[in-house]
């Protein structure tokens, strides 16, 4: 079945220790998203890709960056991991502007 | 004002029963709709897009008000699987601006209970 993975599903790390996080889609659609999402709040949008086309969200820390090194995977590092960074992490696709599908999320913790 | 407000809930609903929730947009300019389902923990699913005349999949029926803004789910014969937290989401258009910037709602908490 076509689908967005996400690796891993639970990522443990410590304050200031670099994590990063994987997505791969097989629904071959041009865009791939990041969102961070809080207990009991919508997603927030991070940044994507419009194919190679990157577009950083204007409140996105410069703690977060992200590589796309071909249309299947998305990846999402932070550089120096917070307390406050601790969420879920989504990867989201979507064929142009169309409905966005998403992965089942990486639960980062920051011990 | 937030861009898409919804009421958080919970709805407690009997097993059977019909519930109905409505979602607000801001922007009256916003392209095309969507209902996603949450389950705890987990990613949202697209339940429905939401189409101007009004569309049905099932025992779930969408509305669009676009005069007052608002748009609606009906769950009909609700099932204990129906639980969960159900986000709007507005696509506002296709500006350079907006572009792929999805506006989601904090959700509407649905439990069925037996």
């Amino acid at each position: 079945d076509a689908m967005v993975i996400q690796n891993p599903r639970y990522q443990v790390t410590q304050f200031g220790k670099p994590v990063t996080l994987s997505c791969s889609q097989t629904l071959n659609h041009n865009v791939m998203y990041w969102y961070q999402q809080k207990s009991s709040q919508a997603p927030k949008l991070l940044f994507h890709y419009y194919d190679k086309d990157f577009n950083n969200e204007a409140d996105t820390p410069d703690n977060f960056q992200s590589r796309r090194p071909n249309t299947s995977f998305c990846f999402l590092d932070i550089r120096s991991p917070g307390l406050g960074d601790a969420a879920m992490y989504l990867c989201a696709t979507s064929r142009g502007a169309a409905e966005q599908f998403f992965g089942p999320g990486t639960r980062l913790t920051v011990l | 004002r937030k861009e898409v407000e919804q009421d958080p809930g919970p709805f407690n609903v009997p097993e059977g029963a019909t519930v109905a929730f409505n979602c607000t947009y801001s922007n009256s300019a916003s392209q095309s709709f969507f209902w996603y389902r949450q389950d705890c923990r987990k990613e949202p699913k697209l339940l429905m897009s939401v189409y101007s005349s009004g569309n049905e999949d099932g025992r779930f029926t969408a509305q669009l008000n676009r005069a007052s803004q608002y748009i609606s789910l009906l769950i009909r014969d609700s099932k204990l699987s129906d639980s969960a937290t159900y986000l709007c989401v507005v696509n506002p258009g296709e500006t350079t601006d907006s572009w792929g910037k999805l506006q989601f709602g904090a959700g509407t908490q649905v439990v069925v209970t037996p």
